[in-house]
């Protein structure tokens, strides 16, 4: 079974630039999820789509952040402009619910710099 | 504030040393526990999972946990490390809030295992 894709794997970009990733997540997951992992912390939630609609977006700076999931398989999460802050690992994961209990599988992840 | 502590943030051992990684949360009401583990340059893999039933969770590599509800805990284990361990360990719980599945991750344990 094939994981969860994402790309690119690294971008460096200047601030106030802006810059997408993309993440086409496992067959048949209905859920996917955006996380921003900052050095040093652990994974924390940007923004929850069930099919092609947000669930949760309640972490997503939406002033810079964006996300769409079309056709509710690939997503992509924008961001413009983009900050110093910003830099940071992007994590797509999809998960799969079995008798009501989920698990969440993650993608390799984009590391974005912002210089 | 509801939270997912680690308090080990940097461990290091000799192989063949025993583990015990430490992982408390702070949410009343029914919880799902994981461990992920994220190896030098690679993504998030799931290393064992607690839905419910027997407290004692085994996982993939020899590693186990145990969930103890009245310390609010979910310490991961092994008893003999190996230096293809090293790694970093995110505890993570997933409660359900606001009809939608939230996964909180602790900040990470360093594991560091000298041969």
């Amino acid at each position: 079974e094939a994981g969860v894709a994402q790309s690119p794997r690294y971008k460096i970009i200047e601030k106030r630039q802006s810059v997408a990733f993309w993440c086409n997540p496992i067959s048949g997951h209905a859920t996917l999820y955006w996380y921003q992992q900052i050095l040093g912390q652990g994974p924390k939630l940007l923004i929850q789509f069930q099919n092609n609609g947000v669930v949760d977006d309640s972490q997503l700076p939406k002033d810079r952040f964006s996300a769409e999931r079309l056709k509710g398989v690939d997503s992509t999460l924008k961001i413009q402009p983009a900050k110093l802050e910003d830099s940071a690992v992007y994590l797509c994961a999809s998960s799969l619910v079995r008798q009501g209990r989920e698990t969440q599988y993650f993608g390799p992840g984009t590391r974005l710099l912002v210089l | 504030a509801q939270s997912v502590s680690q308090h080990n943030h940097h461990v290091i051992l000799s192989e063949a040393a025993s583990l015990e990684l430490g992982c408390n949360y702070s949410y009343g009401g029914t919880v799902n526990l994981f461990w992920y583990v994220q190896y030098p340059g690679q993504h998030l893999q799931l290393l064992l999972k607690y839905f419910s039933g027997d407290p004692l969770v085994k996982g993939i590599k020899g590693f186990e946990a145990e969930f103890i509800k009245s310390k609010f805990s979910f310490n991961l284990r092994k008893p003999s490390v190996q230096w293809s361990d090293t790694a970093e360990y995110f505890c993570a719980v997933n409660r359900r809030l606001y009809n939608t599945d939230k996964l909180i991750f602790g900040t990470g344990t360093r594991l560091q295992v000298f041969p």
